[in-house]
């Protein structure tokens, strides 16, 4: 099964609104966790790292005031996504670590629709 | 620069050939971990292999393999007797034990299996 899951798997919001997306370690704790935006016909490009209990750390480009990121605990990362456009329209999947052999695991993915 | 180049931007071939998907990689670290991950329509990420960068060893599980080569930097996935439900699009990733488990992709290569 899973062991990291993502919700939702699928969202279609106005322009304008603010979209939330959850992303949780089922059976281990993360202290770090990777968000990762796929745009159609692309490679998957990292856009920030989650840290739990300190600020994220963003990738150059993207908007921390948009993309908002929230570790609030060892087994939860939040991305919301503020005043979204249809620009903002992507696949977007976490990723959470595990242990010190490369080992990691991903989220099912997001497919965000803005309309 | 790119850290992981897959040449291969779209593959086609007929049901039971066989397919190599070329993966080229960069790095300085001489600890780091090679991957390959299936990405089918729906988007989520389908794990194949992990390498780690002392293990040379070539594998083979069902129809698939990989060949590791160190020398080249080349991580490459064959695929024997292809089947249509192979078709997918296919990732090669890195990931630098100094970079905390943040994955490099490559820019995929898209497979279509003929019947």
């Amino acid at each position: 099964g899973a062991v990291v899951s993502q919700h939702p798997s699928r969202v279609i919001c106005k322009s304008g609104t603010s979209v939330k997306i959850e992303c949780r370690s089922l059976d281990f704790q993360a202290t770090t966790m990777f968000w990762y935006r796929q745009f159609p016909k692309q490679s998957l490009m990292l856009m920030a790292t989650s840290n739990e209990g300190s600020k994220a750390t963003y990738e150059q480009g993207v908007e921390k005031d948009k993309f908002l990121i929230n570790h609030a605990s060892l087994t939860l990362s939040t991305l919301t996504v503020t005043s979204a456009h249809p620009e903002d329209s992507s696949f977007y999947i976490c990723s959470a670590p595990r242990g010190t052999r490369g080992e990691a695991f991903f989220g099912q993915g997001t497919r965000l629709t803005v309309v | 620069a790119q850290k992981v180049t897959q040449a291969q931007t779209e593959i086609s071939v007929v049901e039971k050939e066989d397919v190599t998907l070329d993966c080229v990689y960069e790095t300085r670290d001489t600890t780091y971990y090679l991957f390959w991950y299936k990405q089918p329509p729906s988007g989520e990420l389908v794990f194949l292999i992990r390498r780690n960068s002392f293990d040379e060893q070539n594998e083979i599980s069902g129809r698939y393999s990989w060949n590791f080569q160190k020398s080249t930097s080349s991580f490459n996935f064959t695929i024997t007797a292809s089947q249509v439900v192979d078709s997918a699009v296919y990732f090669c990733a890195l990931s630098e034990a100094r970079a905390g488990n943040q994955f490099y992709f490559g820019t995929g290569t898209s497979l279509t299996v003929i019947p």
